[in-house]
């Protein structure tokens, strides 16, 4: 099945910088690659998505990068505020069905 | 976008009992997931539950321990059965949404069970 692994597992940076996080997948079936952002005791939510077709995505301060090749794909942050700080997941979708499987997360500690 | 909600919301149970978790959805859909979250860890998916068939569980999940129940397109229930205080975590349904081909998935609030 599917195995989606996530780094850093923590990540501490300076408000107003950027913040990257890379995941990677094992099975090239997988054409969905979603990345959720979870604030302290409340459900995950979408922040940006990415599908096996399209090699960048872009929405304001948010990017995403994937490279089927070598199957990973990598969040941007940049110009971090502190209401970025927040457990971020990486996600992988479409392979042998429906289900997505979630990577271990990120714990991003902006610092203003 | 789906609207979920799920019941109890959080609550504290014995070993050895069992808790049946319900989840709602505003919207007919086709499959729902199942997800347990340990504290400070990531999601993992229990089953998945289509209406109509048995759900089909993952790897280190049974059908004994986790019984899924789907009697329609808008609700389904996940029992904890036999519990003991490793099934301490929250649980989460989640259904995908499928408006203009996204996969994005949309998750209930949770139910935060402790196992004492």
């Amino acid at each position: 099945g599917e195995n989606v692994e996530q780094h850093p597992s923590t990540l501490s940076v300076q408000e107003g910088d950027s913040a990257v996080i890379k995941c990677t997948y094992s099975d090239s079936a997988s054409n969905y690659f979603p990345w959720y952002k979870q604030e302290l005791g409340k459900r995950p939510q979408l922040i940006i998505d990415i599908r096996s077709n399209v090699g960048e995505k872009k929405d304001q301060r948010i990017a995403v990068t994937l490279n089927k090749t070598a199957k990973h794909f990598s969040l941007h942050i940049t110009e971090t505020q502190p209401e970025d700080s927040a457990v971020y997941f990486c996600a992988a979708n479409g392979a042998g069905g429906f289900k997505t499987i979630f990577g271990a997360g990120t714990r991003l500690f902006v610092k203003a | 976008s789906a609207v979920i909600s799920q019941k109890p919301s959080r609550d504290i149970c014995q070993r050895g009992t069992s808790l049946t978790i319900q989840c709602q959805v505003d919207s007919q859909v086709t499959m729902m997931f199942w997800y347990r979250q340990q504290p400070g860890q990531s999601l993992t998916l229990i089953a998945t539950a289509n209406q109509g068939s048995e759900a089909t569980y993952e790897s280190g999940f049974v059908i004994d321990k986790f019984p899924i129940s789907r009697p329609n397109l808008t609700f389904s229930t996940l029992t904890v059965s036999n519990m003991s205080p490793e099934d301490s975590s929250i649980y989460l349904c989640s259904v995908e949404g499928r408006a203009g081909g996204s996969n994005e998935q949309f998750f209930g609030p949770g139910t935060r069970l402790t196992v004492l």
